[in-house]
């Protein structure tokens, strides 16, 4: 079946560093990628997405690029700042059906 | 526009018991959505309604039922409340026009705990 898969955290970085999240999906078609965040006590949020091979989706800073030869949609941030601190999900839907298949979450520490 | 909002927050319940979470849609959506959030993991689809009728379903067992009003809003219930059942649920609403559907948008979740 369709799947996601992350890498485990907790990831601590100190700010300013470079992020990467890794995320690889197996899917039967055509997925659309998302990343969804999640603050602490809060529910998610999208962060980007993207729908088809080669699509780059950014928000905020971070970044990620639907890799079909690579079936990857790794999630990047430049320099990344305390507030970033939260779980990430990598997660992936089939067009025309809405279900959304998440990873596991990566949790993300950002020092001062 | 109001936002995706769950009802309650917090919820202590007994294993055997029942309960029913609350969800309204965002302004303007149609289909809701909801899903496990065990501690630690991603959130698991329960199901999706829209237009009141149950259109997908994951791997939950039967006791996992719901409902959606005409005014778009949902409630789940679940029976025979069993300890694996504590996680947060999350509700999720979305605007679907013929083909096309469009992205979810997820609510603040209620944290459920079975002792």
């Amino acid at each position: 079946g369709n799947s996601v898969t992350q890498m485990e955290g907790p990831v601590t970085l100190s700010e300013e560093a470079f992020l990467t999240i890794n995320c690889t999906y197996t899917a039967t078609g055509y997925p659309s990628l998302f990343w969804y965040v999640q603050y602490p006590g809060e529910g998610l949020q999208l962060l980007l997405k993207a729908t088809k091979a080669d699509d780059k989706g950014s928000n905020k800073g971070f970044e990620a690029t639907y890799r079909k030869e690579t079936t990857s949609f790794h999630l990047e941030k430049g320099s990344v700042q305390v507030s970033d601190s939260a779980v990430y999900f990598c997660a992936l839907s089939m067009n025309r059906d809405d279900k959304i298949i998440f990873g596991k979450g990566t949790r993300l520490h950002i020092l001062p | 526009e109001t936002g995706v909002t769950q009802s309650p927050t917090h919820l202590i319940k007994t294993r055997g018991q029942q309960v029913t979470l609350r969800c309204s849609s965002q302004s303007g959506h149609n289909t809701v959505s909801w899903y496990q959030q065990a501690l630690g993991q991603g959130p698991q689809f329960i199901f999706q309604y829209y237009r009141e009728e149950e259109n997908g379903r994951g791997n939950f067992p039967p006791r996992f039922s719901g409902l959606q009003f005409p005014n778009y809003s949902s409630e789940l219930n679940v029976n025979a409340l069993e300890l694996d059942d504590s996680a947060l649920y999350l509700c999720a609403s979305s605007q679907v026009k013929g083909q096309f559907s469009y992205e979810q948008y997820f609510g603040p979740g209620t944290r459920l705990t079975v002792t």
